[in-house]
């Protein structure tokens, strides 16, 4: 099954304690990306990837790393996570090209307190 | 940057129609997606538009007037599965920059 796989589904952290959401992608797509959604802003672009070792800021990037060494993966790490980076994040991936809609995995719920 | 902007909130009956507005503010400008989303899911697609028109694909009709920066989704036949919220994005900058608008949350009743 085509498919973006998030791990974990929920998470509870301290602040400060270094954390990595994977994500991964079985459909082959060049383009993957990360998003934040919080109540009453939508869903905003962390960074993004165009192809492995291709990596590039989205909208709101501090505070977060990412790394594209394989294709089908596309780790987010927080290196010192705070708790202004409690939120529902979400992978997603497209073959690339500007008709390729979103795949989306079904999200990680962090929480840091 | 890019902006969007979307009702938060709109109400319909069951079996109605509804349309669901999106103005956006945005430079390079590609195209206009529309995603929904269910409580508790992930956003799934559901249309695209690059040029002026309408788009049709069963119950859902998407629009696009790139000189007036507006489009809207449109639901006809509403059913109860059709309560959920519904994101305008843009793709601007190249297919890589994707905006969201903040969403629409559509209740439906019966």
């Amino acid at each position: 099954e085509a498919q973006v796989t998030q791990n974990p589904r929920y998470l509870i952290t301290v602040t400060g304690k270094k954390l990595t959401v994977t994500c991964s992608q079985n459909m082959n797509h060049e383009y993957m990306s990360w998003y934040r959604q919080d109540p009453g802003l939508g869903l905003r672009q962390i960074y993004y990837s165009m192809n492995v070792e291709v990596t590039d800021k989205g909208d709101v990037p501090e505070g977060y790393k990412v790394s594209r060494k394989e294709k089908r993966n596309f780790p987010l790490i927080l290196e010192s996570p705070s708790p202004n980076q409690t939120s529902l994040y979400f992978c997603a991936s497209s073959f690339g090209g500007q008709y390729s809609p979103l795949h989306f995995g079904n999200g990680t719920r962090l929480t840091v307190t | 940057g890019q902006s969007l902007e979307q009702p938060s909130e709109v109400t319909a009956v069951e079996g109605a129609i509804v349309q669901i507005n999106c103005t956006y503010q945005t430079s390079g400008f590609y195209g206009l997606s529309w995603y929904q989303q269910h409580d508790g899911g992930a956003p799934t697609f559901l249309s695209y538009n690059a040029l002026d028109g309408l788009e049709e694909t069963g119950r859902f009709s998407s629009f696009l007037s790139r000189s007036d920066s507006y489009g809207y989704l449109l639901l006809q036949e509403l059913q109860m599965k059709d309560s959920a919220s519904y994101f305008c994005a843009v793709n601007s900058g190249g297919y890589q920059k994707v905006t969201f608008g903040t969403g629409t949350k559509l209740q439906v009743i019966p």
